[in-house]
């Protein structure tokens, strides 16, 4: 049983590219959420997706954009990259059936802007 | 605010001993705690969850307790393992609407054989 994957593992960028980070959720898992976590810190949320739709929201800029596909698979964009949006971007699933929202968390992706 | 505090910010021991990491939160109104393990450049790992009722769980040799009039939660590690090398993150789950988590800083925690 996979559990989360995420892809790339590791990315460099530049200021003002763009980047699309891909998560695939634990097989049975419906919902996906993305954190965003600096070194040394806690994880912070992004947001959420349920349904195909952005359900929850945290404290980050419009730059911050996702999907969620029919298969349950999500993708977070980020455009116009700065420096500061060097971190550990994480994915986690979870199911609407089980009451608690207990996440799963995939490995993350670690971006790098210069 | 909803904030989780979390001490010492690193901790080191010696393998075999025991520990105790401690989260502190004022997050409102409540609904859950747990407390996650990562190791360096992976994801987190759950070791425990509790709700409002219940004051100890364990995972082996994890042990958590919550004290929810004090809002205060530990974790107690024993007889360490060189393989217990990672961060411990706790989060405080609220359930207003849709569940918000609120996370830690987590405790960096080393063991030296």
């Amino acid at each position: 049983d996979a559990g989360v994957t995420q892809s790339p593992t590791h990315l460099i960028k530049t200021r003002g590219q763009q980047v699309t980070l891909r998560c695939s959720p634990k097989s049975g898992h419906d919902t996906v959420s993305w954190y965003q976590q600096a070194l040394g810190q806690g994880p912070q949320f992004i947001f959420q997706y349920y349904e195909e739709e952005e359900r929850q929201r945290g404290n980050f800029p419009d730059r911050f954009s996702g999907h969620q596909f029919p298969n349950y698979s999500s993708e977070l964009n980020v455009n116009a990259l700065l420096l500061g949006d060097s971190a550990l971007y994480l994915c986690a699933s979870s199911s609407r059936a089980n009451g608690a929202n207990v996440l799963t968390f995939g490995a993350g992706s670690r971006l790098t802007v210069l | 605010k909803n904030q989780v505090e979390q001490s010492p910010q690193s901790l080191i021991i010696l393998e075999g001993k025991n520990c105790t990491l401690q989260c502190n939160y004022t997050v409102s109104p409540f609904s859950n705690l747990r407390w996650y393990k990562q190791d360096t450049g992976r994801g987190p790992v759950s070791l425990t969850i509790m709700t409002f009722s219940e004051n100890t769980k364990s995972n082996g040799r994890y042990t958590a307790t919550l004290d929810a009039d004090t809002k205060q939660s530990s974790l107690h590690i024993t007889a360490s393992q060189l393989s217990d090398s990672a961060s411990y993150i706790c989060v405080v789950s609220t359930l207003f609407g849709n569940e918000k988590l609120t996370f830690g800083t987590g405790t960096r925690l080393t063991i030296i054989p």
